[in-house]
Protein backbone atom coordinates (compact mmCIF):
# COMPACT_ATOMS: atom_id res chain seq x y z
CA UNK A 1 0.00 0.00 0.00
CA UNK A 2 0.39 3.79 0.09
CA UNK A 3 3.43 4.98 2.47
CA UNK A 4 4.60 8.49 3.31
CA UNK A 5 7.82 9.11 4.92
CA UNK A 6 7.63 12.11 6.64
CA UNK A 7 11.33 13.50 8.38
CA UNK A 8 12.56 14.60 10.42
CA UNK A 9 10.81 12.91 12.81
CA UNK A 10 11.69 15.51 15.58
CA UNK A 11 12.99 18.85 15.67
CA UNK A 12 14.62 21.08 18.33
CA UNK A 13 15.15 24.73 17.86
CA UNK A 14 14.66 28.09 19.24
CA UNK A 15 12.40 30.69 19.07
CA UNK A 16 12.52 32.68 16.08
CA UNK A 17 14.34 29.97 14.24
CA UNK A 18 12.56 29.03 10.70
CA UNK A 19 11.56 25.60 10.48
CA UNK A 20 11.18 22.66 7.48
CA UNK A 21 9.82 19.73 7.23
CA UNK A 22 8.74 17.15 4.09
CA UNK A 23 7.60 14.08 3.05
CA UNK A 24 7.69 11.97 0.31
CA UNK A 25 5.45 9.46 -1.41
CA UNK A 26 6.34 6.02 -3.19
CA UNK A 27 3.43 7.57 -5.53
CA UNK A 28 1.59 9.95 -7.11
CA UNK A 29 -1.08 12.28 -4.71
CA UNK A 30 -3.71 14.53 -6.09
CA UNK A 31 -3.88 16.52 -2.72
CA UNK A 32 -1.34 17.74 0.00
CA UNK A 33 -2.54 18.69 3.37
CA UNK A 34 -0.45 19.21 6.41
CA UNK A 35 -2.42 19.22 9.49
CA UNK A 36 -1.14 20.26 13.60
CA UNK A 37 -1.85 18.28 16.55
CA UNK A 38 -1.55 19.23 20.35
CA UNK A 39 -1.57 16.58 22.95
CA UNK A 40 -4.85 15.30 23.54
CA UNK A 41 -6.33 16.82 20.78
CA UNK A 42 -7.52 15.64 16.95
CA UNK A 43 -5.48 17.27 14.11
CA UNK A 44 -6.46 20.75 13.14
CA UNK A 45 -6.12 21.41 8.97
CA UNK A 46 -2.86 24.00 8.47
CA UNK A 47 -2.71 24.20 4.97
CA UNK A 48 -4.26 22.09 1.80
CA UNK A 49 -2.51 21.85 -1.67
CA UNK A 50 -4.06 21.12 -4.76
CA UNK A 51 -2.17 21.14 -7.72
CA UNK A 52 1.47 20.06 -8.53
CA UNK A 53 3.60 23.10 -8.07
CA UNK A 54 1.52 24.88 -6.06
CA UNK A 55 2.71 27.22 -3.21
CA UNK A 56 0.40 27.93 -0.80
CA UNK A 57 0.98 30.33 2.54
CA UNK A 58 -1.09 30.64 5.69
CA UNK A 59 0.58 33.63 8.11
CA UNK A 60 4.29 32.11 8.65
CA UNK A 61 3.36 29.16 7.56
CA UNK A 62 4.19 28.18 3.56
CA UNK A 63 3.65 24.53 1.96
CA UNK A 64 4.83 23.50 -1.69
CA UNK A 65 2.90 20.76 -3.47
CA UNK A 66 5.58 19.02 -5.41
CA UNK A 67 5.90 18.98 -8.96
CA UNK A 68 6.46 15.23 -9.09
CA UNK A 69 2.80 14.78 -7.17
CA UNK A 70 5.32 12.34 -4.66
CA UNK A 71 6.33 15.31 -2.38
CA UNK A 72 5.56 18.25 -0.36
CA UNK A 73 7.10 20.63 2.21
CA UNK A 74 6.27 22.97 4.79
CA UNK A 75 8.09 26.00 5.75
CA UNK A 76 7.58 27.51 9.11
CA UNK A 77 9.12 30.80 9.97
CA UNK A 78 10.03 32.69 12.75
CA UNK A 79 9.30 30.04 15.14
CA UNK A 80 7.05 30.70 18.41
CA UNK A 81 6.50 29.06 21.62
CA UNK A 82 2.54 27.94 20.26
CA UNK A 83 4.30 26.28 17.42
CA UNK A 84 5.09 23.42 19.41
CA UNK A 85 3.40 20.50 18.75
CA UNK A 86 3.43 17.50 15.83
CA UNK A 87 3.09 18.20 12.32
CA UNK A 88 1.62 15.32 10.14
CA UNK A 89 1.03 15.61 6.34
CA UNK A 90 -1.58 13.91 4.42
CA UNK A 91 -2.20 12.73 0.83
CA UNK A 92 -5.36 11.39 -0.94
CA UNK A 93 -4.31 10.22 -4.67
CA UNK A 94 -7.93 10.26 -5.89
CA UNK A 95 -11.06 7.59 -6.57
CA UNK A 96 -14.15 7.56 -5.57
CA UNK A 97 -13.28 8.09 -1.13
CA UNK A 98 -11.68 10.85 -0.02
CA UNK A 99 -9.30 8.63 2.20
CA UNK A 100 -6.20 10.22 3.18
CA UNK A 101 -3.09 8.58 4.17
CA UNK A 102 -0.84 10.07 7.03
CA UNK A 103 2.98 10.75 7.12
CA UNK A 104 4.19 9.44 11.02
CA UNK A 105 4.95 13.12 12.22
CA UNK A 106 7.32 15.60 13.08
CA UNK A 107 7.45 16.30 16.55
CA UNK A 108 8.45 20.42 17.13
CA UNK A 109 9.93 21.65 19.90
CA UNK A 110 10.77 25.47 20.83
CA UNK A 111 12.81 26.54 22.77
CA UNK A 112 11.93 30.39 24.31
CA UNK B 1 -21.05 27.00 13.19
CA UNK B 2 -20.07 24.44 15.82
CA UNK B 3 -17.04 22.12 14.53
CA UNK B 4 -16.75 18.62 14.80
CA UNK B 5 -17.69 16.64 18.34
CA UNK B 6 -17.34 13.49 19.42
CA UNK B 7 -18.20 11.50 22.45
CA UNK B 8 -17.44 9.83 25.02
CA UNK B 9 -13.84 11.85 25.07
CA UNK B 10 -12.63 9.06 27.14
CA UNK B 11 -13.56 4.97 27.59
CA UNK B 12 -12.11 2.09 29.36
CA UNK B 13 -13.63 -1.23 28.17
CA UNK B 14 -12.18 -5.53 28.57
CA UNK B 15 -11.26 -7.53 26.34
CA UNK B 16 -14.01 -9.14 24.19
CA UNK B 17 -16.29 -6.32 24.96
CA UNK B 18 -18.01 -4.09 21.86
CA UNK B 19 -18.08 -0.10 21.90
CA UNK B 20 -19.84 2.35 20.39
CA UNK B 21 -18.58 6.08 19.07
CA UNK B 22 -20.38 8.87 18.32
CA UNK B 23 -19.62 11.68 16.18
CA UNK B 24 -21.89 14.97 14.89
CA UNK B 25 -20.08 16.83 11.86
CA UNK B 26 -19.90 20.08 11.30
CA UNK B 27 -22.90 21.89 9.65
CA UNK B 28 -22.52 21.55 5.75
CA UNK B 29 -20.02 18.51 5.78
CA UNK B 30 -21.50 15.30 4.38
CA UNK B 31 -19.07 13.14 4.25
CA UNK B 32 -17.75 11.67 7.52
CA UNK B 33 -14.62 9.51 7.96
CA UNK B 34 -13.17 7.87 11.02
CA UNK B 35 -9.62 7.22 12.08
CA UNK B 36 -7.15 5.38 14.45
CA UNK B 37 -4.19 6.27 15.63
CA UNK B 38 -1.88 4.50 17.84
CA UNK B 39 0.82 6.03 20.33
CA UNK B 40 3.27 7.81 18.49
CA UNK B 41 1.53 7.18 14.74
CA UNK B 42 -0.20 8.63 12.43
CA UNK B 43 -3.52 8.47 11.88
CA UNK B 44 -5.26 5.24 9.85
CA UNK B 45 -7.72 5.33 7.77
CA UNK B 46 -10.50 3.11 8.93
CA UNK B 47 -13.73 3.68 6.64
CA UNK B 48 -15.87 6.48 5.69
CA UNK B 49 -19.78 7.83 5.17
CA UNK B 50 -20.93 9.50 2.27
CA UNK B 51 -24.79 9.68 2.68
CA UNK B 52 -25.04 7.28 4.91
CA UNK B 53 -23.53 4.38 2.69
CA UNK B 54 -20.56 3.64 3.27
CA UNK B 55 -18.03 5.07 0.63
CA UNK B 56 -14.44 3.20 1.20
CA UNK B 57 -12.66 1.05 3.94
CA UNK B 58 -8.91 0.67 5.02
CA UNK B 59 -7.25 -2.57 6.34
CA UNK B 60 -9.54 -3.29 9.42
CA UNK B 61 -11.44 -6.45 9.78
CA UNK B 62 -15.50 -6.62 9.88
CA UNK B 63 -15.85 -6.24 13.66
CA UNK B 64 -15.08 -2.48 12.88
CA UNK B 65 -18.63 -1.51 11.56
CA UNK B 66 -19.95 1.81 11.04
CA UNK B 67 -23.22 3.80 10.53
CA UNK B 68 -24.14 7.38 8.98
CA UNK B 69 -27.57 9.02 9.97
CA UNK B 70 -29.79 11.27 7.94
CA UNK B 71 -28.44 14.40 9.54
CA UNK B 72 -24.81 13.19 8.97
CA UNK B 73 -23.68 12.22 12.40
CA UNK B 74 -22.03 8.90 12.81
CA UNK B 75 -21.13 5.78 15.26
CA UNK B 76 -18.32 3.79 14.65
CA UNK B 77 -18.40 -0.03 17.08
CA UNK B 78 -16.12 -2.26 17.52
CA UNK B 79 -17.13 -5.98 18.54
CA UNK B 80 -14.91 -8.09 20.10
CA UNK B 81 -12.36 -5.59 21.28
CA UNK B 82 -8.74 -6.92 21.65
CA UNK B 83 -5.76 -4.53 23.58
CA UNK B 84 -4.36 -3.50 20.03
CA UNK B 85 -7.46 -1.38 19.65
CA UNK B 86 -6.21 1.13 22.20
CA UNK B 87 -5.83 4.34 20.66
CA UNK B 88 -7.40 7.44 19.98
CA UNK B 89 -10.55 7.12 17.24
CA UNK B 90 -10.88 10.12 15.67
CA UNK B 91 -13.50 11.30 13.06
CA UNK B 92 -13.49 14.03 10.26
CA UNK B 93 -15.88 15.57 8.61
CA UNK B 94 -15.66 16.81 5.02
CA UNK B 95 -17.72 19.81 3.24
CA UNK B 96 -19.87 18.50 0.02
CA UNK B 97 -17.84 21.10 -2.27
CA UNK B 98 -14.21 20.24 -1.27
CA UNK B 99 -14.65 16.65 0.27
CA UNK B 100 -10.68 16.32 0.58
CA UNK B 101 -10.41 18.57 3.41
CA UNK B 102 -11.20 17.16 6.33
CA UNK B 103 -12.14 18.69 9.62
CA UNK B 104 -10.85 16.66 12.43
CA UNK B 105 -12.89 16.20 15.95
CA UNK B 106 -11.23 15.99 19.33
CA UNK B 107 -11.24 12.32 19.27
CA UNK B 108 -12.11 9.45 21.42
CA UNK B 109 -9.19 7.68 23.92
CA UNK B 110 -10.28 4.05 23.90
CA UNK B 111 -8.73 1.57 26.50
CA UNK B 112 -8.95 -1.83 26.27
CA UNK B 113 -7.84 -4.05 29.48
Amino acid sequence: GQQLNQSPQSMFIQEGEDVSMNCTSSSIFNTWLWYKQDPGEGPVLLIALYKAGELTSNGRLTAQFGITRKDSFLNISASIPSDVGIYFCAGRSGGSNYKLTFGKGTLLTVNP
Amino acid sequence: ETGVTQSPTHLIKTRGQQVTLRCSSQSGHNTVSWYQQALGQGPQFIFQYYREEENGRGNFPPRFSGLQFPNYSSELNVNALELDDSALYLCASSPASVQETQYFGPGTRLLVL
